[in-house]
C-alpha cells in the first residue's frame, strides 16, 4: 500500500478555499486516490476519488498532476460545517469494479480542518 | 437517502463478556465491511464480507471475533471474550457492486469495564 503524508492540522476561515496536499510518492499504477471525512463520533463520509488530472464533484474538486506523487483536495468557500478530519486514502480501486470485495480501507491520521468565523 | 445504520449506539460490557454488534447495510449493497477506531487514534480496518463469507481482515480481527449475515437485512460483528483495549467505536460500511464509495454507519461505542 502506498503511503500516504498530509498535514496534521489546518486552519482557515468561512468563505475561503481550503486545500489540503497529500503525499503518495509510491502510489501505484492500479491506485485511486480517495478522499473521505469524518465529523467527531460520526463514520468517515466519502468526498471524492479521482485517478488523474481534475476530478469535481459538488463538494469538493480533486487535482492530481501528471506524475501523480500528490493530489490536492480544494473545498470550496467552507463554512463552519466543514470542520473535520479529512483522510487522503490511496489503493487498488480493482477490486472495486471486479468484484471479491477486498477492498478494506486503510486510514491514516488525516489532516483536522479547523475552520473559524 | 439510504444509510447504514448501527445498533446500539453505545454499549457497555464487562471484561470476558461476548457482544454482539448490530448493523443494518444499505438494501442493495452487497459489501459489507466493519472498522474501528479507538478514541483518539485512526480508523482500523477489521474485516470485509462478499457473497457470505469473508473476503479479506486484519491482523485485529482474530479468533475472538466474527462476523455474520444471518439473514438478508442485518451484519453482525461478535466479540466472544472482550478485553479492555476492545473499548473503541466500531463502524459497519457497505457498498454497492460496481461503486466506489463506502458508506458508513454512525457507529457503536464500545465501553469494556
Amino acid at each position: 500500500l502506498a503511503k500516504t503524508t498530509q498535514p496534521i492540522s489546518m486552519d482557515s476561515y468561512e468563505g475561503q478555499e481550503v486545500n489540503i496536499t497529500c503525499s503518495h510518492n509510491n502510489i501505484a499504477t492500479n491506485d485511486y486516490i480517495t478522499w473521505y471525512q469524518q465529523f467527531p463520533s460520526q463514520g468517515p463520509r466519502f468526498i471524492i476519488q479521482g485517478y488523474k488530472t481534475k476530478v469535481t464533484n459538488e463538494v469538493a474538486s480533486l487535482f492530481i498532476p501528471a506524475d501523480r506523487k500528490s493530489s490536492t483536495l480544494s473545498l470550496p468557500r467552507v463554512s463552519l460545517s466543514d470542520t473535520a478530519v479529512y483522510y487522503c486514502l490511496v489503493g487498488d480501486a480493482r477490486p472495486m469494479y471486479s468484484g471479491g470485495g477486498a477492498d478494506g480501507l486503510t486510514f491514516g491520521k488525516g489532516t483536522h480542518l479547523i475552520i473559524q468565523p | 437517502e439510504p444509510e447504514v445504520t448501527q445498533t446500539p449506539s453505545h454499549q457497555v460490557t464487562q471484561m470476558g463478556q461476548e457482544v454482539i454488534l448490530r448493523c443494518v447495510p444499505i438494501s442493495n449493497h452487497l459489501y459489507f465491511y466493519w472498522y474501528r477506531q479507538i478514541l483518539g487514534q485512526k480508523v482500523e480496518f477489521l474485516v470485509s464480507f462478499y457473497n457470505n463469507e469473508i473476503s479479506e481482515k486484519s491482523e485485529i480481527f482474530d479468533d475472538q471475533f466474527s462476523v455474520e449475515r444471518p439473514d438478508g437485512s442485518n451484519f453482525t460483528l461478535k466479540i466472544r471474550s472482550t478485553k479492555l483495549e476492545d473499548s473503541a467505536m466500531y463502524f459497519c460500511a457497505s457498498r454497492g457492486n460496481g461503486y466506489n464509495e463506502q458508506f458508513f454507519g454512525p457507529g457503536t461505542r464500545l465501553t469494556v469495564l
